[in-house]
């Protein structure tokens, strides 16, 4: 089974923290991706990696920066946490091709 | 452009009832489509997939058929349970694509 592991579940982070999201698959996925998701709006890609040191931005990439070092491991950060920036983080992989993807258990991230 | 379009929630129904959750899609190629099911707290899991058109994706009950014709994935189920209550999202994405579409969720309750 594929198995997507996200750093924390909750984390509650003052405004204008640098905070560092992570996230780690075991099945050597190509790609990796970074959704929001907040009520209403479904969810959001932020940005994604189809590589090692590769990356594209997604629909949302203002505020955020990512890193993908190892082909397993992909971090979002936020440079200077906002208060708009409180939600649902999602990670996801999946192969090259356009196989489903895989997501890990999410973090809730509140700003205040 | 690319987008899916999921009927609005949230979906009331007692147990045992029938189930559909309508969803179309607009593609530029020719797409994937999966529905993915998200339990209360947790992340995105995989429901069914079907990959060509009048293909059946089916798993745990539930089904969904690829209709090019009508650019439509809806998803059904003869009889639910109260363990099903979730919000599924409908969700596209197309060969050399690293990218998924995904529609802005649909939540059903079941009660008893």
């Amino acid at each position: 089974d594929v198995k997507v592991t996200q750093s924390s579940r909750y984390l509650v982070k003052r405004t204008g923290e640098k905070v560092f999201l992570e996230c780690v698959q075991d099945m050597d996925h190509e790609n990796m991706f970074w959704y929001r998701q907040d009520p209403g709006l479904g969810l959001r890609l932020i940005y994604f990696s189809y590589d090692v040191k590769m990356k594209e931005k997604g629909d949302i990439p203002e505020g955020y920066s990512v890193s993908r070092e190892k082909k397993e491991r992909f971090s979002l950060i936020l440079e200077s946490a906002s208060t708009n920036q409180t939600s649902m983080y999602l990670c996801a992989s999946s192969l090259a091709e356009p196989y489903e993807q895989y997501f890990g258990p999410g973090t809730r991230l509140t700003v205040t | 452009g690319n987008s899916v379009t999921q009927m609005e929630g949230p979906v009331t129904l007692s147990e045992e009832a029938f189930l559909t959750i309508n969803c179309t899609y607009t593609a530029t190629g020719y797409p994937s489509l999966f529905w993915y099911v998200q339990y209360p707290g947790e992340g995105l899991q995989l429901l069914l997939k079907a990959t060509k058109a009048d293909d059946k994706g089916s798993n745990k009950g539930f089904e969904a058929t690829y209709r090019k014709e009508t650019t439509s994935f809806h998803l059904e189920k003869g009889s639910v349970q109260v363990s099903d209550s979730a919000v599924y999202f409908c969700a596209l994405s197309l060969y050399n694509f690293n990218k998924f579409y995904f529609g802005s969720g649909t939540k059903l309750n079941v009660k008893p």
